[in-house]
């Protein structure tokens, strides 16, 4: 499965934006990109997953850029209780095999 | 709430002790997973089960043993453990063995090997 990048943490203001960046240049077709997020000493939760088009739900967006090598989980409004390690995963059809990398530390601040 | 429960939350246990590991989802689920997070690494994952067969086992050392009685239960049964094995075990499911399903994770259990 490919290997993505992700900066090791990252700040955000309360009520902002929060756009948490991804690089998976070696992605192939056949790859779904996947977000997971951990609270701290819990278990990973799903937030969001996408092939080639942009996708959205309750929790985030996930933007995926058109080449597919790399991607942005949006929180449009961050509380403080979205402060958590975000994992950004790349994953094949048919196979559950999940690598979660080291992830990036969101903090929110009020 | 995510569905999927462990017990107990939180061990502790000799290097000579046997202990297990539940894992129960309510969710409808085929597949179920064993994880391992130890302090400052990536979740590492252990086992895979689909129907309640198991089909990956990634290089797991012999004293962690999986069972799965059905497709709604998990255990890992521990025995003769050491220290360096003291993390975080998290147990997750999801609808299908494929890729475009997400997991479901329980709380974890912590378990601290003495």
């Amino acid at each position: 499965d490919a290997k993505t990048t992700q900066p090791p943490s990252m700040d955000c203001a309360e009520g902002r934006a929060a756009n948490l960046p991804c690089n998976h240049s070696t992605i192939s077709g056949n790859e779904y990109v996947y977000w997971y997020r951990q609270i701290h000493s819990q278990g990973p939760q799903y937030i969001i997953h996408g092939l080639k088009n942009n996708e959205t739900n309750e929790m985030a967006s996930l933007i995926i850029t058109e080449d597919r090598k790399s991607s942005t989980l949006i929180l449009p409004h961050a509380t403080l209780r979205d402060t958590a390690v975000y994992y950004c995963i790349v994953q094949r059809r048919n196979n559950n095999d999940m690598r979660f990398g080291a992830g990036t530390r969101l903090t929110v601040k009020p | 709430e995510t569905g999927v429960t462990q017990t107990p939350r939180h061990l502790v246990m000799g290097m000579t002790n046997k202990k297990s590991l539940k894992c129960e989802q309510h969710l409808g689920h085929n597949a179920m997973y064993w994880y391992k997070q130890s302090a400052k690494k990536p979740l590492e994952l252990m086992f895979v089960y689909n129907f309640k067969e198991q089909t990956e086992n990634n290089s797991v050392p012999s004293r962690f043993s999986p069972e799965c009685p059905n497709s709604s239960h998990l255990f890992l049964h521990l025995h003769t453990l050491q220290p360096e094995d003291s993390a975080l075990y998290l147990c997750a499911s999801s609808l299908r063995l494929a890729g475009d399903d997400e997991q479901y994770f329980g709380p974890g259990t912590r378990l601290t090997v003495t």
